[in-house]
């Protein structure tokens, strides 16, 4: 069965740093991209960027430049994501998810796969 | 960045009527978008890739259309369990999500 299984739910202090991680099952995750996507407590979805976890490649968001970092260990099938100096706006639900992007032809196909999602909680 | 505008942003309606939430782009982005249902506490579940490509396992009441900046979703004939929000995604270069679209009885 094709998933992806995250980490649980964390609570920090302003200005530290979280780590998620993304552990994908029934598929190497070298074979496709992987994004990351958050969502604030009653608001939209807000795309932070991707890692192609073949190569270590990653695109940011702009707004996140500087204060995220996507990496990735093929050896145990995991993506990690580290938001660092923590905002109490940044308290949100973050989610991983896969993309079938086909590099060859450009083809897009969504992000078919979803985590379960993480609960980053920045509070004093 | 390319900015996506869904309207409305909020929808009621009933069982069994037909529905058109539309997505707007502040610039052509060819095929390159996505549909998403999210229900309250889970993921996001993808709809639609390439406007209007049905993901595998999606009934067929759920359709996509459009080109070039202007792009729909349609529920043929609305079940209870589509009352959901819905979010259109550009799917290039940098990913945004429309604002949601949320519908509702």
């Amino acid at each position: 069965q094709v998933q992806l299984v995250q980490s649980g739910a964390e609570l920090k202090m302003p200005g530290a740093s979280v780590t998620v991680s993304c552990t994908a099952s029934g598929y190497s995750l070298t074979a496709y991209f992987l994004h990351w996507v958050r969502q604030a407590p009653g608001q939209g979805l807000e795309w932070m960027g991707w890692i192609r976890p073949e190569t270590g490649g990653t695109n940011y968001a702009q707004k996140f430049h500087g204060r995220v970092t996507m990496t990735r260990d093929t050896s145990i099938n995991t993506a990690y994501m580290e938001v660092s100096g923590l905002r109490s706006d940044d308290t949100a639900v973050y989610y991983c998810a896969r993309d079938p992007y086909d590099i060859l032809t450009g083809a897009p196909y969504g992000l078919d796969v979803w985590g379960q999602g993480t609960t980053v909680t920045v509070s004093s | 960045d390319i900015q996506l505008t869904q309207s409305p942003s909020f929808l009621s309606a009933s069982i069994g009527v037909r529905v058109t939430i539309t997505c707007r782009a502040s610039q052509g982005i060819s095929h390159y978008l996505a549909w998403y249902q999210q229900k309250p506490g889970k993921a996001p579940k993808l709809l639609i890739y390439a406007v209007s490509t049905l993901q595998s396992g999606v009934p067929s009441r759920f359709s996509g259309s459009g080109s070039g900046t202007e792009f729909t979703l349609t529920i043929s004939s609305l079940q209870p369990e589509d009352f959901a929000t819905y979010y259109c995604q550009h799917l290039n270069s940098h990913f945004n999500f429309g604002q949601g679209t949320q519908l509702a009885i």
